[in-house]
């Protein structure tokens, strides 16, 4: 299975800073059809996981331009910017190129 | 509005069954590619069955360690889809969450001890 690799596993970010989030992959997540299905989820407290990026840097319906993702191959990146008190959470990364697909173990966003 | 409600959950001894329910609605259920989720007490996610839609055959797909065990479903009349959980293990002991392309239930607590 595709092992993806979150770091760091916590941030402490002052309101209106700047967050970045790596993950990593065991294998490339190009599928054969060319797409790369990396995806970026956001847990709230007390919440379901939302999507916030969807095939590595599309922003979901909704999703404020503070939040990019960029990456290609195996090397994946979340940037969170002019951080905000609704940011705090748990960010994932999720890979659907290979079967099974597979979670990031998760990094936690708190806030100064 | 889709909205995904997971019913069935509890707290179960281990080697015994359960059946989780998903309840759908807000899209159209007869051509959705189901999932099912779970969340281990240490946060950490994993995906366990897909079932796609009819003009695929209901194709199945599994997760390795639950195969075998698990049994995903689907009712398209009841626009619902399940979860049959055999042999229950302690680390079975999760939060399951029936999802939808990117959409996701509120899950269902299951807790497996004696």
């Amino acid at each position: 299975d595709v092992v993806l690799t979150q770091t760091p596993v916590s941030l402490l970010i002052s309101l209106g800073g700047q967050a970045s989030i790596s993950c990593r992959s065991s294998q490339s997540l190009v599928h054969s059809n060319g797409n790369t299905y990396l995806h970026w989820y956001l847990q709230k407290p007390g919440q379901s996981p939302q999507l916030l990026i969807y095939q590595v840097s599309n922003r979901f319906s909704g999703i404020p331009d503070r939040f990019s993702g960029s990456g290609s191959g195996t090397d994946f990146t979340l940037k969170i910017s002019r951080v905000e008190p609704e940011d705090l959470g748990v960010y994932y990364c999720l890979q659907r190129t290979h079967n099974p697909p597979t979670f990031g173990s998760g990094t936690k966003l708190e806030i100064k | 509005e889709v909205q995904l409600v997971e019913t069935g959950g509890g707290l179960v001894q281990p080697g015994n069954s359960l059946k989780l329910s998903c309840a759908t609605s807000g899209f159209t259920f007869s051509t959705a590619w189901m999932n099912w989720i779970r969340q281990t007490p240490g946060k950490r996610l994993e995906w366990l069955a897909q079932i796609e839609d009819k003009s695929n055959n209901y194709f199945i797909s599994y997760l390795e360690s639950v195969k075998g065990r698990f049994t995903i479903s689907r009712d398209d009349s009841k626009s619902s889809v399940y979860l049959q959980m055999n042999n229950l293990k302690e680390e079975d002991t999760a939060i399951y969450y029936c999802t939808y392309d990117n959409y996701w239930g509120q899950g269902v607590m299951v807790t497996v001890s004696s």
